[in-house]
């Protein structure tokens, strides 16, 4: 059971380069996350899908976009990387109920990507 | 402003003995609270978990406490195993809304 796969785990970028974060679950979960983690900073969430066909805005969405392809799969796009999007960033899924929204929101995370913006 | 706060970046623990790891909050609002564990190269993954309408969860080794009030909760590893090395987010949500994360501890325990 492979849980939540996202790829790469690892890319170095050049300032103005783009590139799309991959990421899927196999545990039939409705939600989907992005979050970036940064010392001292936590995890931030950039973008969420609370249900196939539906994206909203995080706490910190500026330079990303994302698209939820399918129930399986939410990827996050940098269209121009800049050197502060140098992060770590972490898929995640949750069985949150597509209408009532999160009621304990157990994550369950990706491996992790580690981005660097040069 | 961070709502869920770390104060400790670090705690060093000598295998055996009990860890505390403590989590403040601001947002009186926030309804349900949850600890994940991360080891390095790897995604965090979840705990255990609090319902504001108790003040002490247990799981094993583990324990979580509330205390409302106080807007505080810590997590308590007793006893502690070279295992249990890792990184510690505390975090919170309001119904309805997104988890709040803290920054984090990294928990050493010494053998």
């Amino acid at each position: 059971n492979a849980g939540v796969t996202q790829t790469p785990k690892f890319q170095v970028l050049k300032t103005g380069q783009s590139m799309t974060l991959q990421c899927a679950q196999d545990m039939n979960h409705n939600s989907m996350y992005w979050y970036r983690q940064d010392p001292g900073m936590g995890l931030r969430l950039i973008y969420y899908s609370a249900s196939e066909g539906t994206t909203d805005k995080g706490e910190v969405p500026n330079g990303y976009n994302v698209s939820r392809l399918n129930k399986r799969e939410f990827s996050l796009r940098l269209e121009s990387a800049a050197p502060s999007q140098t992060s770590v960033y972490f898929c995640a899924s949750s069985q949150s109920h597509r209408d009532r929204g999160p009621t304990n929101e157990k994550l369950f995370f990706g491996s992790g990507t580690q981005l660097s913006v040069l | 402003d961070q709502q869920v706060k770390q104060n400790s970046p670090s705690l060093s623990v000598q295998e055996g003995r009990i860890s505390i790891l403590n989590c403040d909050y601001t947002n009186s609002m926030f309804d349900y609270f949850l600890w994940y564990k991360k080891y390095p190269a790897e995604g965090p993954t979840f705990l255990i978990s609090i319902s504001s309408i108790k003040d002490k969860n247990e799981d094993g080794r583990f324990t979580v406490f509330l205390n409302k009030s106080a807007k505080h909760l810590s997590l308590h590893i007793v006893p502690s195993q070279p295992g249990d090395s890792a990184v510690y987010f505390c975090a919170a949500m309001e119904y309805g809304n997104k988890l709040v994360f803290g920054a984090g501890t990294i928990l050493r325990v010494k053998s």
